[in-house]
């Protein structure tokens, strides 16, 4: 079975500094990748998604991430950090052509001024 | 594009009545639609998935008879909480999956956040 491991609960950056959420999955076959941010209250937003083709994937709000097969990891990042960021990441994958998804447990992402 | 709604957005209600949440895809058709349970500062837990026309499939330990699932057409799926207890209260997102060239995207909608007194 799939899984997805968010290994930091809670993450605070200063506004400006540049930011890397890790994400780790466990799946036998190739694996469809997604990063989703959450606002308190609030649905989910997807930031970008991964299938195939250049492992480094370009996704809204300046968000990217990286598909590294050998360590099974889809790390988001960006450069610079906007107070606006704050908010819950989740990491995903899907299966049946990414139809259905695996969420990991979220990262808390606060901003300090 | 993709924009997907719920309804409503905020729903209290009295122990043993009945409660409807709708989840529409405005700007697209979803064969396929899922029901999600968040409890405060946890992930997404699959509630079931709706495909349009036939019965849902519900996960392991999701009650059926509780939580009933239609998905009328290619634009609206709905969950009604049956017989409503406190520990029903929770917040419920619904998403509705597009295919776009070889892969399906879930898009969510905003979540219902329902309390039962």
């Amino acid at each position: 079975a799939q899984s997805v491991t968010q290994p930091d609960i809670h993450i605070t950056v200063s506004e400006g500094a540049s930011l890397e959420l890790r994400c780790n999955y466990s799946y036998g076959a190739t694996p469809y990748l997604f990063w989703y941010v959450q606002s308190p209250g609030q649905g989910l937003q997807l930031l970008l998604k991964y299938f195939s083709g250049d492992t480094l994937v370009q996704g809204i709000k300046g968000f990217e991430a990286e598909f590294k097969r050998s360590q099974s990891s889809f790390n988001l990042r960006k450069p610079s950090v906007h107070w606006s960021d704050a908010a819950e990441y989740f990491c995903a994958v899907g299966t049946n052509a990414g139809n259905m998804l695996t969420f990991g447990g979220g990262t808390r992402l606060m901003v300090k001024p | 594009g993709a924009v997907v709604s719920q309804h409503p957005s905020w729903v209290i209600c009295k122990s043993g009545t009945s409660v409807k949440i709708e989840c529409r895809s405005l700007d697209f058709q979803a064969t396929t639609m899922f029901w999600y349970r968040q409890f405060p500062k946890q992930s997404l837990m699959l509630m079931a998935t709706s495909n349009e026309g036939s019965k849902a499939t519900y996960e392991q330990g999701v009650e059926k008879d509780k939580f009933l699932i239609n998905h009328a057409s290619l634009t609206l799926s709905t969950l009604t909480v049956t017989s409503a207890h406190p520990e029903d209260s929770s917040f419920y997102i619904c998403s509705a999956s597009l295919r776009d060239t070889i892969t399906d995207t879930q898009y969510f909608g905003p979540g219902t956040r329902l309390t039962v007194l």
